[in-house]
């Protein structure tokens, strides 16, 4: 069974701080996505970012970069210079590689303040 | 391009009544899902549509919930008679089907049973 683990519930950071928000998880699937969503307080899920169980490298789009690791089964999220917008709820969530699938198995989530 | 469409935002409901939930998703999103987010808490999968078809619905409480995407556009998801743990989002996403890619999700509709 799939599953994924989010071990922070809350965190709060000053604005300007670099902040990761970390992800771990589990499948027996050989194949499959990864996925980061934002839940600001308005509570539609934003899409963040994708990545394929087959491409660890490394991505950064301007303040946030996400750090993969196969091998710990890890897909952590870093903010850097982190502001007050940022303030949400983040989900890392996990889902099948099968055409016709965009089943998601999400964490509990991380609720981000970012203070002022 | 607009987004998926939810309606109610907002229900309060006692136990026991029932309650309809109405999803618009995407045009040409062949798939449509259910999920149900309780407070601190992700969200968590009731039923996935491929078009007018139920592709998964093992985690949806059958005794209670029931859902529908009768011409494989707009779904409703009805819960009768509903129980105090049924108090939750309830959001509505949808996808081009091809695998992988991306959820689009709604606003979602908040559940308040009393």
């Amino acid at each position: 069974a799939q599953k994924v683990t989010q071990a922070q519930t809350e965190i709060s950071v000053v604005e300007k701080e670099d902040v990761t928000l970390d992800c771990v998880y589990e499948t027996r699937d050989t194949t499959y996505y990864l996925f980061w969503y934002k839940q600001p307080p308005s509570g539609e899920l934003v899409f963040l970012i994708r990545r394929n169980s087959f491409d660890e490298q490394n991505e950064i789009s301007g303040r946030y970069s996400w750090n993969f690791q196969k091998s710990t089964s890890s897909f952590n999220f870093t903010i850097t210079a982190s502001q007050v917008v940022d303030s949400a709820v983040y989900f890392c969530a996990l889902s099948e590689a099968r055409r016709g699938s965009e089943k998601l198995v999400f964490g509990k989530g991380t609720k981000l303040t970012v203070n002022p | 391009e607009a987004g998926v469409a939810q309606s109610p935002r907002y229900k309060i409901i006692e136990k026991r009544q029932s309650v309809a939930f109405w999803c618009n998703p995407i045009s040409g999103h062949a798939t449509l899902y259910w999920y149900q987010q309780i407070l601190g808490q992700g969200p968590k999968l009731l039923i996935q549509f491929q078009n007018n078809g139920v592709v998964d619905d093992s985690q949806l409480p059958k005794d209670r919930f029931s859902a529908e995407r009768l011409k494989g556009v707009d779904s409703t998801l009805k819960i009768q008679p509903a129980k105090l743990e049924d108090s939750a989002v309830y959001l509505c996403a949808s996808s081009g089907g091809q695998g992988g890619g991306e959820l689009f999700f709604g606003e979602g509709s908040r559940l308040t049973v009393l």
